[in-house]
């Protein structure tokens, strides 16, 4: 079946401006992650879903990161005035409960300029 | 944060010899997982090893757990040039809130 897709795959950005990343989880998976790598680092939790809810956003490094899950499916994650220290991959996971073997969609690169 | 610590930071083997690499935690752990990552993009998952386990076998993968140690092992046999990749060890604890917590990785290169 269908993995967990993110969209885009890249994007390219201007310091300052707002950018939105899409997450796509497998179906059925209630629980939905993002999280975010810079280069030669592990992942870094940023929030976790739970159907519509975010069960966990305390990795959510400021109030310019925003991530919704409206009808507990499809995940955008917002980040507002964008700083070039936000350029990192932002990687979503899907599962079906908290304690579960997560499955990782590619990723999305984001460059601040 | 990460809570895991994976050791050494980089290992080079020639293909067909054994790679070996280390995770050490800090804290109780449900379980411990281990994932692949090529090219700095998407993760595949290997192995789940819950606290009351203390090895598991998947294919050419051995993992092992010492909770009273707090540290994981995993084993990869006899190497290939595909096994080229980072590998991450992650945990999940309840005090952390039941999400996975990276450790930094394991830059892993196979010589053909």
């Amino acid at each position: 079946g269908a993995g967990v897709s993110q969209t885009p795959s890249n994007k390219v950005t201007e310091k300052g401006k707002y950018v939105e990343l899409r997450c796509d989880p497998i179906s059925g998976h209630t629980a939905l992650y993002w999280y975010r790598q810079s280069l030669g680092q592990g992942p870094e939790f940023l929030i976790y879903f739970q159907g519509t809810g975010a069960a966990d956003d305390s990795g959510l490094p400021n109030d310019r990161f925003f991530a919704v899950r409206p009808e507990g499916s499809v995940s955008t994650l917002k980040i507002q005035r964008t700083e070039r220290g936000d350029s990192a991959v932002y990687l979503c996971a899907s599962s079906f409960g908290p304690i579960n073997e997560q499955f990782f969609g590619p990723g999305t690169r984001l460059t601040v300029l | 944060s990460q809570q895991g610590e994976e050791d050494p930071q980089a290992l080079s083997i020639q293909e067909g010899e054994n790679a070996t690499m280390n995770c050490s935690y800090k804290t109780s752990i449900n379980n411990l997982q281990w994932y692949r990552q090529n090219s700095g993009r998407g993760l595949v998952h290997l192995i789940l090893i819950r606290s009351n386990e203390r090895e598991k076998h998947s294919g050419r993968l051995r993992v092992t757990l010492d909770t009273s140690k707090k540290s994981s092992s995993l084993l990869i046999t006899a190497s290939r040039a595909a096994d080229t990749a980072s590998y991450f060890c992650a945990t999940v604890s309840r005090a952390a809130g039941n999400k996975l917590t990276f450790g930094g990785g394991t830059r892993v290169l196979v010589k053909p």
